[in-house]
């Protein structure tokens, strides 16, 4: 069964603190996808990868980074956090050639910036 | 840009009724359509996939219909039951997207027994 994995289900961090997030994935898939949920706006797209160390920019990109070192790992990283970011951010992977198979999440980040 | 819509934003249904969740979208050009659902404070869980060649895909109690020329897509979950009480989402493929999914806001489905 794919697991995608976050590093925190919970996190606090300060205004202008730099936040990462992190996600791994154990089913080599080649996509990796960074949302994030707020309620009334559902999931939008920060950023997405379909490589090592290859991203494309989503809806939201601003204020946000990410990295991809290893084909299992993709990090989101806030580059200096503000209030606006406080959100939960929701990883997924999936294949590049099987489009009709389903995204895989993990289990969310609730990140709280104060 | 590809806009998707769910109505309505929240639902209550007493237990053993039949629910029915609408999603519509505003590009008929998609690969697919899925279905998930969503539980209090956690990940997606994927429960149906539609391709766009498809007119629907069942799993068990879950019958999900899609009308591609019209934009829209149906979740049909029979005889519901109180752990069907969560928020569903539904969300699209396009066809230039790279497997990016474009999401609604979701329904929030209450059961009540």
């Amino acid at each position: 069964d794919v697991k995608v994995t976050q590093s925190s289900r919970y996190l606090v961090k300060r205004t202008g603190e730099k936040v990462f997030l992190e996600c791994v994935q154990d089913m080599d898939h080649e996509n990796m996808f960074w949302y994030r949920q707020d309620p009334g706006l559902g999931l939008r797209l920060i950023y997405f990868s379909y490589d090592v160390k290859m991203k494309e920019k989503g809806d939201i990109p601003e204020g946000y980074s990410v990295s991809r070192e290893k084909k299992e790992r993709f990090s989101l990283i806030l580059e200096s956090a503000s209030t606006n970011q406080t959100s939960m951010y929701l990883c997924a992977s999936s294949f590049v050639q099987e489009i009709q198979q389903p995204q895989h999440f993990g289990d969310g980040t609730r990140l709280s910036i104060l | 840009k590809q806009e998707v819509t769910q109505i309505p934003a929240a639902l209550s249904v007493p237990e053993g009724e039949n629910l029915v969740l609408n999603c519509s979208f505003t590009d008929s050009a998609i690969y697919n359509l899925q279905w998930f659902r969503q539980d209090p404070g956690k990940g997606l869980t994927s429960l149906l996939l539609i391709q766009s060649s498809q007119r629907e895909q069942t799993s068990g109690r879950l019958n999900a219909s899609l009308d591609k020329s019209s934009g829209r897509s149906t979740l049909y979950i029979a005889a519901s039951q109180p752990g069907d009480s969560a928020t569903y989402l539904c969300a699209v493929t396009t066809t230039d997207s790279w497997g990016k999914l474009q999401f609604g806001a979701g329904t929030q489905v209450v059961v009540t027994p």
